[in-house]
């Protein structure tokens, strides 16, 4: 089955710069890339995905981006804020697949 | 619009007692519904997936079952739990063949 791995484990930035959080898969079959923030307590949401016909995607602060040959994803988070401090869930499923794959998970502290 | 809703949102139970997680999705029709557990501090686990009424898939072998009664009804039960049994656990659904997953607001389950 498919192996998500996500790194780094934690990250803490000083607010105003940016973070990266990267991801590698395993199944080429993946064509269907989403990342998920989870705040303290709370359930985890959808904040972007990337489809494998598309290199890059952006949505004002957040981008991903997405190398198919070295089967890897990433996501990026410029001019960080505090409200940005959560867990941040990289997944890889095949589109019509019945599950996604979870990487292990990033705690970012965006530090004032 | 579609909404997920689980409760209870935190239940304490006794070792060797009995569980019944619910989620209802409104909204949508034959959605894929899954429930995941989060330990502290950890990862998104995939226990269970249904794709219709009847049909469910276990990822991971516990003292768990689930069942799907109706089209957009999905429970988690236990018949004895175990100290090992607590977690996070999260209900959610997606629209068959695309898209992201739309998280419940999770039940926070100890067991004492």
């Amino acid at each position: 089955g498919e192996n998500v791995e996500q790194h780094p484990s934690t990250l803490s930035v000083q607010e105003g710069d940016s973070a990266v959080i990267k991801c590698t898969y395993s199944d080429s079959a993946s064509n269907y890339f989403p990342w998920y923030k989870q705040e303290l307590g709370k359930r985890p949401q959808l904040i972007i995905d990337i489809r494998s016909n598309v290199g890059e995607k952006k949505d004002q602060r957040i981008a991903v981006t997405l190398n198919k040959t070295a089967k890897h994803f990433s996501l990026h988070i410029t001019e960080t804020q505090p409200e940005d401090s959560a867990v941040y869930f990289c997944a890889a499923s095949i589109s019509a697949g019945n599950q996604f794959y979870f990487g292990t998970g990033t705690s970012l502290t965006v530090i004032p | 619009s579609q909404t997920i809703h689980q409760w209870p949102a935190t239940l304490v139970q006794p070792v060797g007692s009995p569980l019944s997680l619910e989620c209802t999705v409104e909204g949508t029709s034959n959605p894929n519904l899954y429930w995941y557990r989060q330990a502290a501090g950890r990862g998104l686990q995939l226990l269970f997936y249904s794709v219709g009424i009847g049909q469910i898939s276990s990822e991971v072998p516990q003292n768990l079952s689930a069942s799907r009664p109706q089209d957009r009804q999905f429970i988690l039960s236990s018949k004895k739990l175990l100290l090992s049994d607590s977690g996070f656990y999260l209900c959610a659904w997606r629209p068959t063949g695309a898209g992201g997953y739309t998280f419940g607001s999770g039940t926070r389950l100890t067991v004492v």
